[in-house]
């Protein structure tokens, strides 16, 4: 089992949707939570990160955690076309001493 | 404020030669992480530092990779003989306390011919 998995995609919507991105992990140690975006050919840049069960909103994106079942999820509310991207969800654990595990990321496309 | 900075962004190189990657990573920040991302493997940890100093070095894939990190500005990745499997984008990221957020460089784009 991958420690953090996320279905590749590509994930499509239409413009104007909410986009639903998905991410389990295997290590229960784990505290923080981070969505990364990455456009073709770019690095990857922080969206939001989240440590505790609930919900994060940040504009048009809410970060979701669950820690009893181990899923963390990316909803983009109004999706655009310039959100279209690889969306990698990352995990730390304290029990690794600060490495970041990242999944292998899930291909969004917005169809205008 | 500037970002993390890598160069080259693109190298080229034949096989067996050495090539040495660089990394500034933000200013004050005390984690330096050193990716490689192919369309296979995806995004892989290679090596981290905090201050200075290798923490983790378990996702070196051979002994033909290195890395120093001679002070707080400044970080290489060598591999020594490149090979066409090393060909990949490299990415340096940088974080404060190293629980935080990780700051990535634009990339050195590498292919070993």
């Amino acid at each position: 089992q991958k420690e953090v998995e996320q279905n590749s995609g590509p994930l499509s919507v239409p413009e104007g949707a909410i986009a639903s991105l998905n991410c389990t992990y295997s290590d229960r140690g784990s505290q923080s939570f981070f969505w990364y975006r990455q456009y073709s050919g770019k690095s990857p840049e922080l969206i939001m990160f989240i440590y505790s069960n609930g919900d994060k909103e940040d504009g048009r994106f809410t970060a979701q955690l669950n820690k009893a079942s181990q899923y963390v999820s990316l909803l983009i509310r109004d999706s655009q076309p310039s959100d279209s991207a690889t969306y990698l969800c990352a995990v730390n654990s304290y029990n690794q001493g600060g490495k970041l595990i990242f999944g292998q990321g899930t291909e969004l496309s917005v169809k205008p | 404020d500037a970002g993390v900075i890598q160069s080259p962004r693109h190298e080229v190189t034949e096989m067996g030669q050495e090539v040495t990657l660089r990394c500034k990573p933000i200013s004050g920040h005390d984690y330096l992480f050193w990716y490689r991302q192919t369309m296979m493997r995806g995004l892989e940890l290679l090596i981290y530092f905090n201050n200075n100093v290798p923490i983790d070095d378990s996702g070196m894939p051979e002994d033909r990779f290195s890395a120093k990190m001679p002070n707080a500005s400044f970080s290489t990745l060598k591999i020594q003989p490149s090979e066409p499997r090393d060909s990949a984008v490299y990415f340096c990221a940088s974080s404060s306390q190293g629980r935080d957020t990780q700051y990535f460089g634009p990339g050195t784009r590498l292919t070993v011919l």
